[in-house]
């Protein structure tokens, strides 16, 4: 079956850098675009970005562009985002998601990476 | 930018009841909108896709329906299992954007 497992999560200072990754397996990696979406502390989900099956293209939300990066390597069956220039507001759980083919809706999640910005 | 507004906030049903959660759009949509299904401590679940497809394994209590600006999640008969956080989502595929609702919580 479909598991997507994030990792890298952590309590980093504003200003800092730091790197979430997913695993993915259960299905073949390099055919589906992939996501991230964060959900801050209480709130609803934010769609951050979004990675095309071969990595040909990236669009991120206006929040994150020019800080964020999303990457994968399609040999591991892993997704990444680099996240630089942390801000307190950044604070929430990232989970990556798999499009479901059409860069549409997502139909699969993982569980979550949990990132504080905090001083 | 489109900005999708969910109503009720919470929602409280008793069990074996209907409930019935509300999405609006504050531009026409079409169809492109999914709903998720949040426990806690959970990533979310697909639920509805296209405005009123069920995805795979998706109970057939579960019911979405509308166009353009409105749509609705109905749950026929509540469970135990469904009281959660339901999101609706609009997507556009070109560019991407991704817009969720702010959710609704439904509770017993």
């Amino acid at each position: 079956q479909v598991q997507l497992v994030e990792s890298g999560g952590d309590v980093v200072q504003p200003g800092k850098s730091l790197r979430l990754s997913c695993a993915a397996s259960g299905f073949t990696f390099h055919s589906y675009g992939m996501h991230w979406v964060r959900q801050a502390p209480g709130k609803g989900l934010e769609w951050v970005a979004v990675i095309w099956f071969d990595g040909s293209e990236e669009f991120y939300a206006d929040s994150v562009k020019g800080r964020f990066t999303i990457s994968r390597d399609n040999s591991k069956n892993t997704l990444s985002l680099q996240m630089n220039s942390l801000r307190v507001e950044d604070t929430a759980v990232y989970y990556c998601a798999r499009d479901r083919g059409a860069y549409d809706y997502f139909d699969h999640w993982g569980q979550g990476a949990r990132v504080t910005v905090s001083s | 930018e489109i900005v999708m507004t969910q109503s009720p906030a919470t929602l409280s049903v008793s069990p074996g009841e209907r409930a019935t959660l509300s999405c609006r759009a504050s531009q026409r949509i079409d169809r492109d909108l999914a709903w998720y299904q949040q426990k806690p401590g959970q990533g979310p679940g697909l639920l509805i896709y296209g405005a009123s497809n069920r995805a795979t394994g998706v109970p057939d209590r579960f019911s979405g329906g509308g166009s353009g600006t409105e749509f609705t999640l109905t749950i026929s008969s509540l469970q135990s299992e469904d009281f959660a956080v339901y999101y609706c989502q609009h997507y556009k595929t070109w560019p991407p954007m991704y817009t969720f609702g702010q959710g609704t919580k439904l509770e017993i």
